[in-house]
C-alpha cells in the first residue's frame, strides 16, 4: 500500500482553469505538507497541516488555498491557474515531533503543465 | 533566515567509486537536524541520510556516510563503492520545527550519474 498518495500524477490544463490535487496518507500522521518543485528542480515548501491546522504558510499567492477535511487528507486547490505555475508538486506527512524528527513521507508528485 | 548551498550542481563518477557530494547552510539556531534526499528519475523522494546537530558523531547508513563539521556550517554525503542504482538528484535539507511540524529548506541539488 502507497503511504502518500497523490491523485492526479499528471495534470495538463490550461491557463485560467481551477485544478485540484488530492492527497492521502494512510501513515496515521498528524501533519501534511505541499512542496513545489520548480523547472529547476528547486524544492520549497508551500503549507503544514498539523491535526488539521494550518501551521506553515510560505508566501504563497492566494489563488492557492490547502483544504484539510481530516488529518489523514490535505488537498491542494489552485485557481486561475498561471503558466508558471507549472511544476512537480508533493506531498508529505510526518509524525507530531516533539521527540525529535521522524522521516518525513513524501508521495510520488503531481506533475503539473499549465499551458 | 536559513539557506541551503548546493555548490556542484553535476558530478559523475565511474561504478565502484566513491564520490562526495558538498553542501554548506547558514542558521544562526543550534539544534537542529540535516538530511540529504535522493530523488531518482521516478521523482520519488527518498530519505537517505540524517544528522542531529547536537551529535558529534558523523551519521553512516551503509554505503552512505555525511562529513558533518558543526562550526564550519558543512554536511558532505559520500557515497562508497557505488552502483548504478544511486544515479539521482541528490538534495540536501535544513530542518526547522515549527510547532508540530517540520521546514526543510533545501539546497539547489546536485545531479548525480554512476557510470559502467
Amino acid at each position: 500500500d502507497t503511504a502518500v498518495s497523490q491523485t492526479p500524477k499528471y495534470l495538463v490544463t490550461q491557463m485560467g482553469n481551477d485544478k485540484s490535487i488530492k492527497c492521502e496518507q494512510n501513515l496515521g500522521h498528524d501533519t501534511m505538507y505541499w512542496y513545489k518543485q520548480d523547472s529547476k528542480k528547486f524544492l520549497k515548501i508551500m503549507f503544514s497541516y498539523n491535526n488539521k491546522e494550518l501551521i506553515i504558510n510560505e508566501t504563497v499567492p492566494n489563488r492557492f488555498s490547502p483544504k484539510s477535511p481530516d488529518k489523514a487528507h490535505l488537498n491542494l486547490h489552485i485557481n486561475s491557474l498561471e503558466l508558471g505555475d507549472s511544476a512537480v508538486y508533493f506531498c508529505a506527512s510526518s509524525q507530531d515531533l516533539y521527540r525529535g524528527p521522524d522521516t518525513i513521507y513524501f508521495g510520488e508528485g503531481s506533475w503539473l503543465t499549465v499551458v | 533566515a536559513q539557506t541551503v548551498t548546493q555548490s556542484q550542481p553535476e558530478m559523475s563518477v565511474q561504478e565502484a567509486e566513491t564520490v562526495t557530494l558538498s553542501c554548506t547552510y547558514d542558521t544562526s539556531e543550534n539544534n537542529y537536524y540535516l538530511f540529504w534526499y535522493k530523488q531518482p528519475p521516478s521523482r520519488q523522494m527518498i530519505l537517505v541520510i540524517r544528522q542531529e546537530a547536537y551529535k558529534q558523531q558523523n551519521a553512516t547508513e551503509n554505503r552512505f556516510s555525511v562529513n558533518f563539521q558543526k562550526a564550519a556550517k558543512s554536511f558532505s554525503l559520500k557515497i562508497s563503492d557505488s552502483q548504478l542504482g544511486d544515479t539521482a538528484m541528490y538534495f540536501c535539507a535544513f530542518m526547522k520545527r515549527i510547532q508540530g511540524a517540520q521546514k526543510l529548506v533545501f539546497g539547489q541539488g546536485t545531479r548525480l550519474t554512476i557510470n559502467p
